[in-house]
């Protein structure tokens, strides 16, 4: 069974600063992996989608790397700003025809002006 | 990408009571997926909604408790029966279209 774990549960820096999130998954077998982030009260935003075939995905500020074989991915984010308070989710696909996503247990994010 | 609204986007329940969620997506989709979202936890499949099939259901999720209608390929709606308190939850509806896309959300509260 799959499981998704990421650390820290909950990280404060300051604005302006580059950070990096962790994501790790046991089952290396994976389809895809995809960050989300999920602002309070609200429901979940794709950020960026690594195709396990694919070792990091850039948008922007964000860059996602995949190391499949030791179960692990990280977003980075670059010059961090208030906007980008928010949890950050990452969610691991196992397969082809299944589309379900196990989730991780996510990081809270809380950039300080 | 796929746009997805929820009704509601919040409610305050008794329990005891049922409420059913509705899910529109802007395009056709062959699945649709319900997954909630406990308080301070990650999110959770309930089950994977096809068009014209009954839906799939995950490990901890009966169809008595949750039942799915799937009545074309833009909508679906989750319907929370016999409520309790342990199902004060956020619901999202899901699909995927290459990126997996989520419903803003339900926010529920059962008293």
């Amino acid at each position: 069974k799959q499981e998704v774990t990421q650390i820290p549960a909950a990280l404060s820096v300051p604005e302006g600063e580059n950070l990096v999130l962790n994501c790790s998954f046991t089952d290396s077998a994976i389809y895809n992996l995809q960050w989300f982030r999920q602002d309070p009260g609200k429901g979940l935003t794709s950020l960026l989608l690594i195709q396990s075939s694919q070792r990091e995905q850039t948008s922007g500020r964000l860059n996602a790397s995949l190391d499949k074989s030791s179960g692990r991915s990280t977003l980075y984010i670059a010059a961090s700003q208030p906007g980008d308070s928010a949890t950050y989710l990452c969610a691991v696909r196992q397969d082809f025809g299944n589309e379900k996503l196990t989730f991780g247990t996510g990081t809270r994010l809380t950039i300080i002006p | 990408s796929a746009v997805i609204s929820q009704k509601p986007s919040r409610d305050i329940c008794q329990r005891g009571t049922s409420l059913t969620i509705q899910c529109q997506v802007d395009s056709q989709v062959t699945m649709m997926f319900w997954y909630r979202q406990q308080p301070g936890q990650s999110l959770t499949l309930i089950a994977t909604a096809n068009q014209g099939s009954e839906a799939t259901y995950e490990s901890g999720f009966v169809i008595d408790k949750f039942p799915i209608s799937r009545p074309n390929l833009t909508f679906s709606t989750l319907t929370v029966s016999n409520m309790s308190p342990e199902d004060s939850s956020i619901y999202l509806c899901s699909v995927v279209e290459e990126s997996q896309y989520f419903g803003p959300g339900t926010r529920l509260l059962v008293l």
